[in-house]
């Protein structure tokens, strides 16, 4: 079965620190890749996402993620965090290209202290 | 502004009770889902719509029911028979066709005694 697989579940961070969260997904064939976010008491919004194209993507708010097929992974990065980066974030994946269905990652929490 | 619509925000029902959750959306999209969102495992998918009146089952449709007779429109019912229904519910919507991004709405927290 397809399968989203993040490999933090809880990140702690000073502000300025950078940030790297892995995400891996099992499937074999085409993939659409997303990372969203949710900010507390707010609802789930997209940070980024691949369809094709160049593998390296870049999203809202300073962050980029890089698709490396070989590895099956899709890793959200941000040079530098601050506090409003506190949030939980899911990484999703898209196999099945007729259909806009999703499979989420566990999610990872992030809390970036001031 | 557009967007989805999920009510209510917090619903508290006895065990046992069937339990109705809104979702409306004016976005025009074609297909909508109704995700589970429980700690430490991500959203899973418990039924989806890629048009008016038709429905598929998700990973997790046990329990659950849905109608979609509306394109605006697609309740969830949690029924008796889901034996876990404590948890945060997701409805989102995508313009259909292939791969999109989803629009979520704020969620419905249903907590069962």
């Amino acid at each position: 079965a397809q399968s989203v697989s993040q490999h933090n579940h809880h990140v702690i961070l000073s502000e300025a620190a950078s940030l790297e969260l892995g995400c891996n997904y099992s499937y074999g064939g085409t993939v659409n890749l997303f990372w969203y976010v949710q900010y507390p008491g707010q609802h789930l919004q997209l940070l980024l996402k691949y369809f094709s194209g160049d593998p390296l993507v870049k999203g809202i708010k300073g962050f980029e993620a890089e698709f490396i097929k070989s590895k099956f992974s899709f890793n959200l990065r941000k040079p530098s965090v601050q506090w409003s980066d506190t949030a939980e974030y899911f990484c999703a994946v898209n196999a099945q290209s007729n259909t806009g269905k999703l499979i989420f990652g566990q999610g990872t929490t992030l809390q970036v202290k001031p | 502004d557009g967007g989805i619509t999920q009510s209510p925000k917090y619903l508290f029902r006895k065990e046992g009770q069937n339990v109705t959750l809104s979702c409306e959306q004016n976005l025009n999209h074609d297909a909508m889902y109704w995700y589970r969102q429980d700690p430490g495992q991500g959203l899973r998918l418990i039924y989806y719509s890629q048009i008016v009146n038709d429905f598929q089952k998700g990973d997790i449709a046990e329990g659950y029911s849905v109608s979609r007779e509306k394109k605006e429109s697609f309740p969830l019912t949690v029924t008796s028979a889901q034996k876990n229904p404590t948890a945060f519910y997701l409805c989102a919507s995508s313009s259909g066709g292939g791969p999109t991004e989803a629009f979520f709405g704020q969620g419905t927290r249903l907590t069962v005694v």
